[in-house]
């Protein structure tokens, strides 16, 4: 079973708005971690913003914020004022328990209309 | 700047040759990853390495091995290479025990191509 799901392969914002990249995930574990990383198309993975399963607060950095519901296992990335360069691939992961080891879900291509 | 260095961008070999990816870290950090990244699925971990001479099979190790002789070095060896492994191969490294919060470091990624 996927432990990382993103439901939107593709998604359009216009410049200046506002977008959400959806993210649920599975586990049963009650410490885990999740991130978001972009990647443009240079390829290289760009850390976005983490969020730990004992947060009490949503994550926020600069102009992503992390909308984080634990009881529906959800984990949403908001990116606030789009710019051309937010185009790119975001991947959800999820690290749990002890393990050292990340799970991705499967990405989301955005694009910024100017 | 810290960085993860992958030896080539882009690589293109002919089915059944043996292929080696290189990928170097100058964090000093003890873990390293190396996953393949296919449209639609995302990354997925293939091995990880948890110190010198330390190898853990992911979930996609067939047709793959590793290898990790000094910490700053993890190689990825393609022993015979089959057209299925065409694809974006992505290495990692992270610092193990420093919280939850420790994150991936990731290099630019070898867009392998079998022919």
């Amino acid at each position: 079973a996927q432990k990382i799901t993103q439901t939107q392969p593709g998604m359009f914002v216009q410049e200046k708005e506002a977008v959400t990249l959806d993210c649920t995930y599975d586990t049963s574990d009650p410490s885990y971690g999740l991130f978001w990383y972009k990647q443009p198309s240079s390829g290289e993975m760009i850390f976005l913003i983490y969020q730990g399963s004992y947060d009490q607060q949503n994550a926020t950095e600069g102009r992503y914020s992390l909308n984080f519901q634990k009881a529906r296992k959800s984990a949403n990335l908001v990116i606030s004022a789009s710019q051309l360069g937010d185009s790119a691939m975001y991947f959800c992961a999820m690290r749990e328990g002890y393990g050292q080891n990340f799970v991705f879900g499967p990405g989301t291509r955005l694009s910024v209309l100017p | 700047d810290v960085k993860v260095t992958q030896s080539s961008r882009y690589l293109v070999k002919r089915t059944g040759e043996k292929v080696f990816l290189e990928c170097v870290q100058d964090m000093d950090h003890e873990n390293m990853f190396w996953y393949r990244q296919d449209p639609g699925l995302g990354l997925r971990l293939i091995y990880f390495s948890y110190d010198v001479k330390m190898k853990e099979k992911g979930d996609i190790p067939e047709g793959y091995s590793v290898s990790r002789e000094k910490k700053e070095r993890f190689s990825l060896i393609l022993e015979s290479a089959s057209t299925n492994q065409t694809s974006m191969y992505l290495c990692a490294s992270s610092r193990p025990d420093r919280g939850w919060d420790e994150k991936l470091f990731f290099g630019s990624g070898t867009q392998l191509s079998v022919l």
